[in-house]
């Protein structure tokens, strides 16, 4: 079975700080790797994810993360919060060939002062 | 236009009573998903279809019934609501199970009085 652990589940910075979320997955095959953002009353939305290939990955909004196989992470991170990324923040893992079943982790909720 | 549509957005009904909630997609995609968010923000998937085909079925009261009429739409159908089910309903939906991302509703907000 697959699962997501994610450790920080809430998250103050001010504007500028920089970010990281951790987040640990458990599964014994490969992976697909995501992190989606659910912003206040939204639905949540792709930031980016991991396939195969280079293990660094950018996404939408200045947003990175990388894959660090042999600690089985996917820590997301941003050089500069701004206000607007306070959201809901969630990890999600797929194991390859077992279809488009996604783990998700319990989510980190950020929140960015002025 | 509205990738992923659910209806409806809030639902407010008491217990015993039975409800449905829809989804349609505009995206061309053939595969469906439910999951539900608790009051704790935890995302759990719930079932998935693949033209129309269940291929995901979590472990879920049998009080929860999906129906898809066809690749483009997802129902979801609760007999006998609890107050465990109040809760945040997301429908989802992502093109084959080549572990595409999936792309997301908007959600239904879910209240059992």
């Amino acid at each position: 079975a697959q699962s997501v652990s994610q450790h920080n589940h809430h998250v103050i910075l001010s504007e500028a700080a920089s970010l990281e979320l951790g987040c640990n997955y458990s599964y014994g095959g490969t992976v697909n790797l995501f992190w989606y953002v659910q912003y206040p009353g939204q639905h949540l939305q792709l930031l980016l994810k991991y396939f195969s290939g280079d293990p660094l990955v950018k996404g939408i909004k200045g947003f990175e993360a990388e894959f660090i196989k042999s600690k089985f992470s996917f820590n997301l991170r941003k050089p500069s919060v701004q206000w607007s990324d306070t959201a809901e923040y969630f990890c999600a893992v797929n194991g390859k060939g077992g279809g488009n079943k996604l783990t998700f982790g319990t989510g980190t909720q950020l929140k960015v002062e002025l | 236009d509205t990738a992923v549509s659910q209806t409806p957005k809030y639902l407010v009904t008491q217990m015993g009573n039975d409800k449905s909630i829809k989804c349609e997609q505009n995206l061309g995609h053939d595969t469906m998903y439910w999951y539900k968010q608790d009051s704790k923000k935890f995302l759990k998937i719930m079932f998935s279809y693949n033209n129309k085909e269940l291929i995901i079925n979590e472990t879920v009261p049998n009080r929860f019934s999906p129906k898809s009429p066809d690749k483009a739409h997802l129902n979801l159908h609760i007999n006998s609501l609890e107050l465990g089910d109040s809760a945040v309903y997301f429908c989802a939906s992502s093109q084959g199970q080549s572990n595409q991302p999936q792309h997301f509703g908007d959600g239904t907000r879910l209240s059992i009085l």
